[in-house]
């Protein structure tokens, strides 16, 4: 079955670090991006950014660039993300997804085209800094 | 960067009633359109993908139209299961993002 499990809630300070994980099983991770949402509580959800398992190219949503690091370990199937100096404003849950695609084709001659979608989610880390 | 924007926020309806959830995007984002339903406590799931291509096990109930910059999420009956909130997303500069403000959908 494909999944992707996430680390455990976490409860932390202000000013600490943190670095939280999105293990991949199956074939979940194999030539895929694998991005993370953020939601603050009662809120909607957010993009923060993808990495590319193959090579490691990172991408992150201007939001976000800047506060967080995202990498991964493909030996590993893991994903990660992290925060050098945690702020209270980060309380939220993190969740990991896979960035699934759709391919058809189209024209003469046919040519591919890539429909992407977030097919396969994390259960959501709870981060709460306090 | 590439906004859309989810309509209404909130919605009351009753078990039965069918009903439509807007999106538009800031630029013509041809199909690259995605729907989400969460509920409370939950993971998002994809419901439609490419505006209007049913994910595999959604319900019929549930369907996606649009393209360019206007798309509409339709659930046709709504069953006790279906109160939750739904969210639109674009992926056309994948793996640049944006989700819409979601709409909540509560019994009425």
């Amino acid at each position: 079955e494909v999944q992707l499990v996430q680390s455990g809630a976490e409860m932390k300070k202000p000013g600490e670090s943190l670095k939280i994980s999105c293990k991949g099983s199956g074939n979940t991770f194999t030539n895929y991006w694998i991005g993370w949402v953020r939601q603050m509580p009662g809120k909607g959800l957010e993009w923060m950014g993808i990495v590319y398992v193959v090579d490691s190219d990172t991408r992150y949503s201007p939001s976000f660039e800047g506060q967080v690091t995202i990498s991964v370990d493909k030996s590993i199937s893991t994903a990660y993300l992290q925060w050098s100096s945690l702020k209270a404003s980060d309380t939220a849950v993190y969740f990991c997804a896979r960035l699934g695609y759709y391919e058809i084709l189209t024209g003469n001659p046919p040519v591919p085209q890539y429909y992407y979608y977030l097919d396969v989610w994390g259960e959501g880390t709870t981060v709460t800094v306090s | 960067d590439i906004q859309v924007t989810q309509s209404p926020s909130s919605l009351s309806a009753s078990v039965g009633d069918g009903v439509t959830i807007t999106c538009r995007a800031s630029r013509n984002i041809g199909r690259s359109l995605n729907w989400y339903q969460q509920k409370p406590g939950k993971a998002p799931k994809v419901l439609i993908y490419a505006a209007s291509t049913l994910q595999s096990g959604v319900p019929s109930r549930f369907s996606g139209s649009g393209s360019g910059t206007d798309f509409t999420l339709t659930i046709s009956s709504l069953q006790p299961e279906d109160f939750a909130i739904y969210y639109c997303q674009q992926s056309y500069n994948t793996p640049s993002i944006t989700f819409g403000q979601g709409t909540r959908l509560e019994i009425k």
